[in-house]
């Protein structure tokens, strides 16, 4: 089945510690994407990636770093200098990354991350 | 620049119809559509373009107006499964903008 996993479903972190999250897709999409959600809110962009070894800024990036080296993968880190890291962490991936166009983003089952 | 969405919520009986609007500050290229139960990841219900092209969901309908830069999303005969939090969304410059969200409860 195709389709996008990430891992853990719920993580907890020590204040000031760094953490990644994982996001591995096996759609053979180009693009992916990391959002955030707080309670109540909508999505916020942080990262998306149209090609591998190349990502872009979301409006929300300070604190957060991605890296993109190989087509299936987009981990996130969430680095001590994110002011306010609890929330739910949605992965997302589409065929293209042309932001005139955007094809369906397809969504992954997220990551609540609870930072103490 | 985050689309504005009416109502914020709204409770429906089965079988009654419902709009949500999604309205925009800045020019749109295309405004997707998303559905999210509490808990889970969204999930796609519809694309419109630019032009009037549409890709998405059988028994939900949509409209685009570019010009006003709004859309609007229509349920109708609505069925408990409807019930969840829906979400334009749409590309702005080299950002995606995910509007503030409309929650739809169907009561029986």
């Amino acid at each position: 089945d195709g389709g996008i996993t990430q891992s853990p479903k719920y993580l907890f972190r020590k204040e000031g510690q760094n953490v990644t999250l994982s996001c591995e897709q096996n759609l053979n999409h180009d693009a992916m994407y990391w959002y955030r959600q707080d309670p109540g809110q909508g999505l916020r962009l942080i990262y998306y990636s149209q090609i591998v070894n190349d990502f872009q800024k979301g409006d929300i990036a300070e604190g957060y770093s991605v890296s993109r080296e190989k087509k299936e993968s987009f981990p996130l880190t969430v680095t001590s200098a994110q002011k306010n890291p609890t929330a739910f962490y949605l992965c997302a991936s589409s065929i293209g990354g042309d932001f005139r166009r955007v094809d369906e983003q397809f969504f992954g089952p997220g990551t609540r991350l609870t930072v103490l | 620049q985050q689309p504005v969405q009416s109502p914020q919520a709204v409770i429906l009986r089965e079988g009654e119809d419902a709009v949500i609007n999604c309205s925009s500050s800045k020019a749109l290229y295309s405004v997707h559509w998303y559905r999210q139960k509490h808990g889970e990841a969204p999930v796609f219900l519809m694309i419109l373009l630019k032009g009037g092209e549409q890709k998405g969901h059988d028994k939900i309908s949509a409209s685009f107006n570019e010009k006003k830069q709004q859309s609007s999303l229509y349920l109708t005969a609505s069925q408990l499964s409807y019930s969840g939090t829906y979400f334009c969304g749409t590309p702005t410059g080299n950002q995606f903008y995910f509007g503030t969200g409309t929650s739809l409860t169907v009561i029986p």
